[in-house]
């Protein structure tokens, strides 16, 4: 298994609450990638990274922030949570290539109430 | 812009039944396809990809043809088990590659019963 961990797993917070979601890798790939997961939408990019400090949009990036100050970190920040953004998030990493295979965290479970 | 549709679950089946699940794109040139599949309460991982025209991925008794005419990518299995119910998603990679961002179908959910 690639060596990819979130935390927290589960989170429960209020709206208007900032929260930081954060994605760990030991594989040192160059890419990193936050998606929510809803029902009927499949997974929806909201940021992604090419490298330490280097990150562009995703097609959901509204209301989220990212940064990535280490290689192996990457943080996805909602900065006043809203009830909308209650989902399923993954972080993945991948070498980046046409070709190459993403590899996914077991996810966090953010419900804001 | 390029995007991908699969067929729209849940398909449930009985134990030792044949699964087709429907994928098709639509891409300029020619991207590199992907079926990952998704466990309960578990993260996305890759079941099996093809990254050129009529190359064949398989992994787990699952295959999937790239079929560049008919701009398809179905998955099937001869024989499903009960542990073969997940979502599965279909994906690709597009010709002109940003950082290997996937595009995926919305997924479909398999149910296998004994």
């Amino acid at each position: 298994d690639a060596g990819i961990t979130q935390s927290p797993r589960h989170k429960v917070t209020e709206t208007g609450t900032p929260v930081t979601l954060r994605c760990h890798q030991t594989e040192n790939h160059r890419y990193m990638y936050w998606y929510r997961q809803d029902p009927g939408h499949g997974l929806r990019l909201i940021h992604y990274s090419y490298g330490v400090k280097d990150t562009d949009k995703g097609e959901v990036s509204d209301g989220y922030s990212v940064s990535r100050s280490k290689t192996e970190d990457f943080l996805l920040t909602l900065e006043s949570a809203t009830s909308s953004q209650t989902s399923v998030y993954f972080c993945a990493i991948s070498s980046g290539g046409r070709k190459e295979t993403q590899y996914f965290g077991p996810g966090t479970r953010l419900l804001v109430l | 812009g390029d995007s991908v549709t699969q067929m729209e679950g849940p398909v449930t089946l009985s134990e030792e039944a044949f699964l087709t699940i429907n994928c098709t794109y639509t891409a300029t040139g020619y991207p590199s396809l992907f079926w990952y599949v998704q466990y309960p309460g578990e993260g996305l991982q890759l079941l099996l990809k093809a990254t050129k025209a009529d190359d064949k991925g398989s992994n787990k008794g699952f295959e999937a043809t790239y079929r560049k005419e008919t701009t398809s990518f179905h998955l099937e299995k001869g024989s499903v088990q009960v542990s073969d119910s997940a979502v599965y998603f279909c994906a690709l990679i597009p010709s002109y590659n940003q950082g290997g961002k996937l595009i995926f179908g919305q997924g479909t959910e398999l149910s296998v019963k004994p």
